[in-house]
């Protein structure tokens, strides 16, 4: 079963330190997302990307964030001078269609923790 | 705006005992309605998922959940549980043609043997 690829599982970076965060998408799907979770909180909606533009952005998603989808593959979440809060485990996602519905498939996440 | 609410952020079971997780929600238009599984240390999986028809849904492992439209709740059952059921347990909802979840707080279910 085609699956959503995230690497790295872990990373670790200091205060102020810029960090990208890599995802691997289903190769026929369109729409791209990224999710948050910290630690004892509810997974959060951050951005969603669609035809080489971000058609949805939550408030979390400030100046600080940035997505690009570099080359026909992969699509990065970047995040300029990371803060102690921005620990979290990051999940990426991608979905065919537009909808929820149908074959909207979350990766393994990336647990990104700040010092 | 919608929101999720799990009332339980943890459930004791143990092992071949029935359980139920609940989840309500509020919306003001119609929704989509969604578990998802975490295991530790891994991603989200699709359990089951409600969008339009019988109202009582049949997903993975032996879940089931009911979409209840007068109390806006959408509840997770497994008659009989097993050790391999311990992870945390996750309800969303969406809006239809809408590309987003919103997700509850969880709820981490341990089963005991």
């Amino acid at each position: 079963e085609p699956e959503v690829t995230q690497t790295p599982s872990h990373q670790v970076t200091q205060m102020g330190q810029e960090v990208i965060l890599h995802c691997v998408p289903i190769s026929n799907h369109l729409y791209f997302y990224w999710y948050r979770q910290i630690l004892g909180q509810k997974v959060e909606f951050l951005v969603s990307f669609y035809n080489n533009e971000i058609s949805e952005k939550s408030e979390i998603f400030d100046d600080q964030f940035s997505v690009e989808r570099p080359d026909g593959s992969n699509f990065t979440l970047k995040i300029r001078s990371t803060k102690l809060e921005d620990s979290a485990m990051y999940f990426c996602a991608s979905s065919e269609v537009i909808g929820v519905g149908y074959g909207y498939t979350f990766g393994s996440g990336t647990r990104l923790t700040v010092v | 705006a919608q929101s999720v609410t799990q009332l339980d952020s943890q459930v004791p079971v143990f092992e071949e005992a029935p359980v139920e997780l609940r989840c309500n929600y509020s919306s003001s238009v119609s929704v989509y309605l969604f578990w998802y599984v975490q295991y530790p240390n891994q991603g989200l999986q699709l359990l089951l998922k409600y969008l339009s028809g019988s109202t009582l849904v049949k997903g993975i492992n032996g879940f089931e959940a009911e979409f209840n439209k007068s109390q806006t709740s959408f509840h997770l059952r497994k008659p009989s549980v097993h050790i391999s059921d311990t992870a945390e347990y996750f309800c969303a909802v969406s809006e239809s043609n809408f590309n987003k979840f919103y997700f509850g707080s969880g709820t981490k279910l341990n089963v005991k043997p």
